[in-house]
C-alpha cells in the first residue's frame, strides 16, 4: 500500500490528452511538500520529468505539465504520442515518515 | 555528460550479503548527496537509503535499518551499499540517484543493479 495513490492504468489515443492524478495526505502533499513525477518507460530507470509541482526539466517536452492542490497532484499529458507508453510515478515527502515516498505507478497505454 | 552506474548486483541466498557500488561521473560529486532507491520485481518504486554529500548525515528506510549500510568515497566519486542478512523481500533493482534536497526529488538515476534473493 503506497502513501501516495495513483490509479493502476490510464489510457488514451494519439493526440488526446490524458491525466494521472497522485492523492496524498496532510503529512505530505497537504503538508505543503512538492510533488515530482518521473518516467520509467519500459525496461530503463526512471526519469525526472516534473519537479516542485510543475517545473520541467531541460528536454522535456512541454506536453507534459504538473499541477497540485490541496492534498493532491496531477499529471497531464497533451498531444498523446506512442512513445510516451510508460510507468508514471509521483514522489513527494511525508513528514509523518520522514521519508521521500513514492505513488504505486500509473502505466499509461496509448492505443 | 551525468552518468551513474551501478555494479555488484547478482544472485545471493538468504541470509548473505551484497555490495553494491555507484560510479559517477560528469558532475562534482562531492557536493551532492545521493540516494539509493530500489524497485521490486513488477512493483513500484521504494526510497532505501541516502547519504549527504560529506557522509555526515544518513537514512535509511525502515525497512532495511540495522542490514544496510551506505557509504561513499569522494576520492573515487563511488557510493556503496553493502546489504547484509538479505531476505526475499530485497530481491530488487537498486537504483542510486542524485539527490536536489533532502525533501526533494531525483534528479538523475543509474541504469540500476539487479539483486536476486534465492536459495
Amino acid at each position: 500500500q503506497s502513501v501516495l495513490t495513483q490509479p493502476p492504468s490510464v489510457s488514451g489515443a494519439p493526440g488526446q490528452r490524458v491525466t494521472i492524478s497522485c492523492t496524498g495526505s496532510s503529512s505530505n502533499i497537504g503538508a505543503g511538500y512538492d510533488v515530482h513525477w518521473y518516467q520509467q518507460l519500459p525496461g530503463t530507470a526512471p526519469k525526472l520529468l516534473i519537479y516542485a509541482n510543475n517545473n520541467r526539466p531541460s528536454g522535456v517536452p512541454d506536453r507534459f505539465s504538473g499541477s497540485k492542490s490541496g492534498t493532491s497532484a496531477s499529471l497531464a499529458i497533451t498531444g498523446l504520442q506512442a512513445e510516451d507508453e510508460a510507468d508514471y510515478y509521483c514522489q513527494s515527502y511525508d513528514s509523518s515518515l520522514r521519508v521521500r515516498v513514492f505513488g504505486g505507478g500509473t502505466e499509461l497505454t496509448v492505443l | 555528460e551525468v552518468q551513474l552506474v551501478e555494479s555488484g548486483g547478482g544472485l545471493v541466498q538468504p541470509g548473505g550479503s551484497l555490495r553494491l557500488s555507484c560510479v559517477v561521473s560528469g558532475f562534482t560529486f562531492n557536493t551532492y548527496s545521493m540516494n539509493w532507491v530500489r524497485q521490486a520485481p513488477g512493483k513500484g518504486l521504494e526510497w532505501v537509503s541516502y547519504i549527504s554529500s560529506g557522509s555526515g548525515t544518513i537514512y535509511y528506510a525502515d525497512s532495511v535499518k540495522g542490514r544496510f549500510t551506505v557509504s561513499r568515497d569522494n576520492a573515487k566519486n563511488s557510493m556503496y551499499l553493502q546489504m547484509n542478512s538479505l531476505r526475499d523481500e530485497d530481491a530488487a533493482v537498486y537504483f542510486c540517484a542524485r539527490d536536489r534536497g533532502s525533501t526533494t526529488f531525483f534528479d538523475f538515476w543509474g541504469q540500476g543493479a539487479l539483486v536476486i534473493v534465492s536459495s
